[in-house]
């Protein structure tokens, strides 16, 4: 059963414009959030995260909100670039644990 | 800050044969952790040190995995009596304590013939 729901494999979008990526999850007891960027051939690559005491957390283009009654998480890009093409990933942590579960990831192409 | 370091990127080998990869994590970070990556999944936890001590492993990490941490430094990760399933790539990652990100490795990617 998954625990982390990213339900869009894809996204494309305009150069310039917004990108929204969006990650459910099941498990209440989740207390830390985080999204990732992966390029072929490379890790993944931090982008921001988010703790369960905050609902934003905003890091020059992108933008994360926590809406914890609804088990929900998003990414916000704008404005989104070319280099912004990657898989994305969204990442959560249990309270008091150390082991991040992933989601499935969304590919994003952004078209110039 | 030079990164996570994981040797080698690529590993070639046959089935049944028994492979080793390395990991150097991030000279301050303390906890170092091992995952696995599929074609179209997002990374699998595997097991995670804090220093040399490894506290926690997943059920996907079989007794033909052992994974060490001898000095509380660089770490590593070995197959015994490797299957077509373990192709994979395996990803190391290091992060302070706390609410704080673990930065991965480009990873290890193991292919069996």
């Amino acid at each position: 059963d998954q625990q982390v729901k990213q339900n869009s494999p894809s996204l494309s979008v305009q150069e310039g414009r917004i990108s929204i990526l969006n990650c459910d999850y099941t498990n209440s007891m989740f207390d830390y959030f985080l999204w990732y960027k992966k390029y072929p051939a490379e890790g993944p690559t931090f982008l921001i995260s988010i703790s369960s005491i905050k609902d934003k957390n905003e890091d020059g283009r992108f933008t994360v909100f926590l809406n914890k009654s609804a088990k929900h998480l998003s990414l916000h890009i704008v404005p989104s670039q070319p280099g912004d093409s990657a898989v994305y990933f969204c990442a959560v942590r249990e309270a008091a644990g150390n082991k991040l579960t992933f989601g499935g990831g969304t590919r994003v192409l952004v078209k110039p | 800050d030079t990164g996570v370091s994981q040797d080698p990127r690529h590993k070639i080998t046959k089935r049944g044969q028994n492979v080793t990869f390395r990991c150097d994590p991030i000279s301050e970070h303390n906890r170092l952790y091992w995952y696995r990556q599929t074609l179209g999944q997002g990374p699998e936890f595997l097991t995670y040190f804090q220093n040399e001590a490894q506290l926690e492993k997943s059920r996907l990490l079989s007794d033909r995995f052992s994974a060490e941490r001898p000095k509380g430094s660089f770490s590593t990760l070995e197959i015994q009596r490797t299957e077509q399933g373990d192709s994979a790539m395996y990803l190391c990652a290091s992060s302070y304590a706390g609410d704080r990100p673990q930065h991965f490795g480009d990873g290890t990617r193991l292919s069996i013939l």
